[in-house]
């Protein structure tokens, strides 16, 4: 069984349309994350949640807009897309505090045209 | 203050030799100290970790070297294999929010 698992993993748009990525994991972590990766490797978290309550929410354009309908997931929904969210994103899990190790996903490579 | 700076951004190694990677940090308040790996079209995946209180941690042919004074620490592969071949990321992290910083990421090419 994956522990963390992403859906789509690949998805190709036109920019202005409207897409979400979903993520689940059945490791019973309290926290999940966001994570966008750029065509560099750069990995730059974008929102974590803590039992579905949002905990850490980076200077992302408000068209991004996550949601977590109960601990397991959390989708990521992305509004009126622009050629420079094509990346790969990361959703992972953690139990919080304690430096607990980040378990992530194997990405979703997002690719606006 | 709260960036993580790696070095170098790639790194090519020949089987058998050692491959070092490091990392820098400014802000003191860090207390936790993991390097991932990720391998392509997968996400990273936690390697080794190290607390500033420990000077060196070893786990197999992998080693974090850390030096609190000077605020850096290092990732020494020894006897690197090709199946070592991926991408490393060091990263810092402090209680209470637990956030990783990461490092921009050496890739790592372990020659045949």
């Amino acid at each position: 069984d994956t522990a963390v698992s992403q859906t789509p993993k690949y998805l190709v748009t036109q920019m202005g349309n409207d897409k979400s990525i979903k993520c689940e994991q059945n490791l019973g972590h309290d926290t999940m994350y966001w994570y966008k990766q750029d065509s560099k490797k750069f990995l730059k978290i974008m929102f974590s949640y803590n039992n579905k309550e949002l905990i850490i929410n980076e200077t992302v354009p408000n068209r991004f807009s996550p949601k977590s309908p109960d601990k397991a997931h959390l989708n990521l929904h992305i509004n009126s897309l622009e050629l420079g969210d094509s990346a790969v994103y990361f959703c992972a899990s953690s139990f919080p505090g304690l430096n607990s190790p980040l378990h992530f996903g194997n990405g979703t490579r997002l690719t606006v045209t | 203050q709260q960036q993580v700076k790696q070095s170098p951004q790639s790194l090519i190694v020949q089987k058998g030799g050692i491959s070092i990677i490091n990392c820098a940090y400014e802000n003191t308040a860090f207390d936790y100290f993991p390097w991932y790996q990720q391998f392509p079209g997968k996400g990273p995946a936690l390697l080794i970790a190290i607390r500033p209180d420990v000077s060196e941690k070893k786990e197999g042919r992998f080693t974090i070297s850390f030096n609190k004074s000077a605020k850096q620490f290092s990732l020494h592969i020894m006897d690197s294999q090709p199946g070592d071949s991926a991408t490393y990321f060091c990263a810092a992290s402090m209680m209470p929010d637990d956030k990783i910083i990461f490092g921009k990421g050496t890739r790592l090419h372990i020659l045949p």
